[in-house]
């Protein structure tokens, strides 16, 4: 069956850097994603990968190794608003997402 | 990038009646639109698949004839939770893939509908 791992729930302190970890079984793969979602509103696209290695975006970066079926979103410098749930989501085989349960992620001071 | 507006943002009604919501892609046209459900702590749940100028494709376990779903034109899909009751208090979101020559799949979201059936 298709199936997306992520941890539930993490924290980190302002300042840090944090990585949260994403393991995907699916038919097929057209694409690993990554989105933010703010408790009350919709997801916000963070990243895509399709390819094996790291792809930077300012603060966030993410990777992909496909040969092992695992994803992770790296965060530096995290801020306060970076307290969120993260998403991580496959694009199998028919191009449909499928989706994990979210990593809440907790900021401290 | 895209722009996905979702209407309305929240809605209260009574149990027994019918709710519209409508999802409009502003800016570029979407063949396929997505409708998910989320409970509160809650990943998103796909209800169903929405196909401009077809039936929508529902996941196993959504009903149909309660929550029906239109795609009339490449930019409006629209769901109407039909004869409501306080067990379909819930947000509903939904998202449009934008498709071209270098089509990520990137999915656009709206901003989500909060739904409360007294």
């Amino acid at each position: 069956g298709q199936n997306i791992d992520q941890p539930t729930e993490m924290t980190a302190t302002e300042g840090a850097i944090v990585q949260i970890n994403c393991t995907y079984q699916t038919s097929g793969f057209n694409g690993l994603f990554w989105y933010q979602q703010h408790a009350g509103e919709a997801p916000t696209f963070l990243s895509y990968n399709v390819l094996d290695g790291l792809e930077e975006k300012g603060r966030f970066s993410s990777f992909l190794s496909r040969s092992k079926g695992y994803s992770y979103l790296l965060l530096k410098e995290l801020q306060m608003k970076d307290s969120a749930s993260y998403l991580c989501s496959s694009m199998d085989s028919n191009y449909q997402l499928i989706w994990g349960a979210g990593t809440k992620l907790i900021i401290k001071p | 990038g895209a722009v996905v507006s979702q209407h309305p943002s929240r809605v209260i009604c009574k149990s027994g009646t019918s709710v519209k919501i409508e999802c409009r892609s502003l800016d570029f046209q979407a063949t396929t639109m997505f409708w998910y459900r989320q409970f509160p702590k809650q990943s998103l749940m796909l209800m169903a698949t929405s196909n401009e100028g077809s039936k929508a494709t529902y996941e196993q376990g959504v009903e149909k004839d309660k929550f029906l779903i239109n795609h009339a034109s490449l930019t409006l899909s629209t769901l109407t939770v039909t004869s409501a009751h306080p067990e379909d208090s819930s947000f509903y979101i939904c998202s449009a893939r934008e498709h071209s020559g270098g089509d990520t799949g990137e999915l656009f979201f709206g901003e989500g509908s909060r739904l409360t059936v007294l």
